[in-house]
């Protein structure tokens, strides 16, 4: 599959944890971007990156963060787990950093108990 | 204030009947707007984006600067429009606002 792949799928934790989730983007792509997804906030923008660089910032807490490898894959952190983090997160990639269409993954879908 | 606001969350229409969805956007800048949608158990995908004014499926949208809206439409719906649809919004800075989404539920 050279589609955008999203790891793990499904992760159960605890208020207060840690978690790392993990976003391969399609071959070729140097975008990478992060959204949440919960029932009452809809599909948020979180964060861009672009070849390893920081792109754009959206509505991500300071207890999140983000970074893109050398191999372009991401990985977000999720840290100090609250109830509320419960949520639906995508990745999605594109191939230029200002390139219009998104290829999104399946999404790992994170519950804090 | 950059927002992004699709006033339906349900939208329900009889087969070959006309559908529009509406999205309404908020940005004082130049906007790029986007629809994306969610057909059942499949990823979110692009539809179509303003600047290409591209008819994907059949469904067409239009800028409109003064009433700031972006409508997605369709002349004659088919069943298998059935999805969740999301507007966006690309701001200069590159920030991607999404609107809540509207269900099209399109009745046979």
């Amino acid at each position: 599959d050279s589609g955008v792949t999203q790891t793990p799928k499904h992760l159960i934790t605890a208020t207060g944890q840690r978690v790392t989730l993990r976003c391969s983007p399609r071959s070729g792509d140097l975008s990478v971007y992060w959204y949440q997804q919960s029932l009452d906030q809809g599909l948020q923008f979180l964060i861009q990156y672009y070849n390893g660089e920081e792109r754009a910032k959206g509505n991500i807490l300071e207890r999140f963060s983000a970074q893109q490898f050398p191999d372009l894959h991401s990985e977000l952190n999720l840290s100090s787990l609250e109830l509320g983090d419960s949520a639906l997160y995508f990745c999605a990639s594109s191939v230029g950093d200002r390139t219009h269409e998104q290829f999104f993954g399946p999404g790992t879908r994170l519950t804090v108990l | 204030a950059q927002r992004v606001t699709q006033p339906e969350k349900l939208l329900s229409v009889f087969k070959g009947a006309p559908v529009e969805l509406k999205c309404n956007y908020s940005y004082s800048g130049s906007p790029e707007l986007f629809w994306y949608v969610q057909y059942s158990r499949q990823r979110l995908q692009l539809l179509l984006r303003h600047i290409s004014r591209e008819s994907i499926k059949g469904f067409t949208a239009d800028l409109n600067k003064g009433e700031t809206s972006f409508h997605l439409k369709k002349p004659f719906a088919q069943e298998e429009d059935s999805a969740m649809y999301y507007c966006a919004l690309k701001t200069s800075y590159d920030k991607v606002i999404f609107g809540p989404g509207t269900s099209l539920s399109v009745i046979p």
